[in-house]
């Protein structure tokens, strides 16, 4: 158990829709990280939030936002969704703003299906 | 920018034998940090070793172990006395100094024979 916690695990939801993924950080870390995988991308960095600013942008689509909520916890927001939006959705955390030694643990992820 | 070469795609070792997976990286950075990540069939992203581009010594955590050799700028994972449930996908990542987020290469999947 690395301590993120991401929820839900499964989603299934149809085109066009909207839906919230949700992450807490490990118990201290004040960094949360968002990653995309899907079998054609790999593995790709969305975004990251450090004590609730943002302060690295990756390949996020402009339907796709997020935002950390003073408890440190995460959400990241897919509207009007696509078939390829379908992938699994991870959400990180490390203590500091890079990785400096700093270890980066990731949850468990949440799959989401588009139809 | 940051790159990361896995070139093997996919790996069959005997159980309790050792085996070596590959990573080669390419950064122009001067301070970096590698990282090695494993994910089973579940899909969960499992943390293995961290090995800094200033650290002395090679990292090692229990049957894991990193050879790092920084002039020919590979990181190539070693797993000693191999399980069956080391069966998994394995990332190799890169995470420059200054930067936050990871590069991951295409992965390599490992199976474990008995």
């Amino acid at each position: 158990d690395s301590g993120v916690t991401q929820t839900p695990k499964h989603l299934i939801t149809a085109t066009g829709q909207r839906v919230t993924l949700r992450c807490s950080p490990r118990s201290g870390d004040l960094s949360v990280y968002w990653y995309q995988q899907s079998l054609d991308q790999g593995l790709q960095f969305l975004i990251q939030y450090y004590n609730g600013e943002e302060r690295a942008k990756g390949n996020i689509l402009e339907r796709f936002s997020a935002q950390q909520f003073p408890d440190l916890h995460s959400e990241l927001n897919l509207s009007s969704l696509e078939l390829g939006d379908s992938a699994l959705y991870f959400c990180a955390s490390s203590v500091g703003t890079t990785h400096a030694g700093n270890t980066i643990y990731f949850g468990e992820g949440s799959w989401l299906t588009v139809v | 920018a940051q790159k990361i070469t896995q070139t093997q795609p996919g790996m069959f070792v005997q159980e309790k034998e050792a085996v070596t997976l590959d990573c080669t990286y390419d950064t122009s950075d001067p301070s970096y940090g590698l990282f090695w990540y494993k994910q089973p069939s579940s899909g969960e992203m499992i943390f293995l070793i961290y090995q800094g581009s200033y650290d002395q010594q090679n990292a090692t955590e229990g049957r894991y172990s990193l050879n790092f050799q920084k002039a020919r700028k590979s990181a190539n994972l070693v797993i000693s006395a191999s399980q069956l449930g080391d069966s998994a996908m394995y990332f190799c990542a890169i995470a420059p100094q200054g930067a936050q987020k990871l590069v991951f290469g295409q992965g390599t999947r490992l199976t474990i024979n008995p």
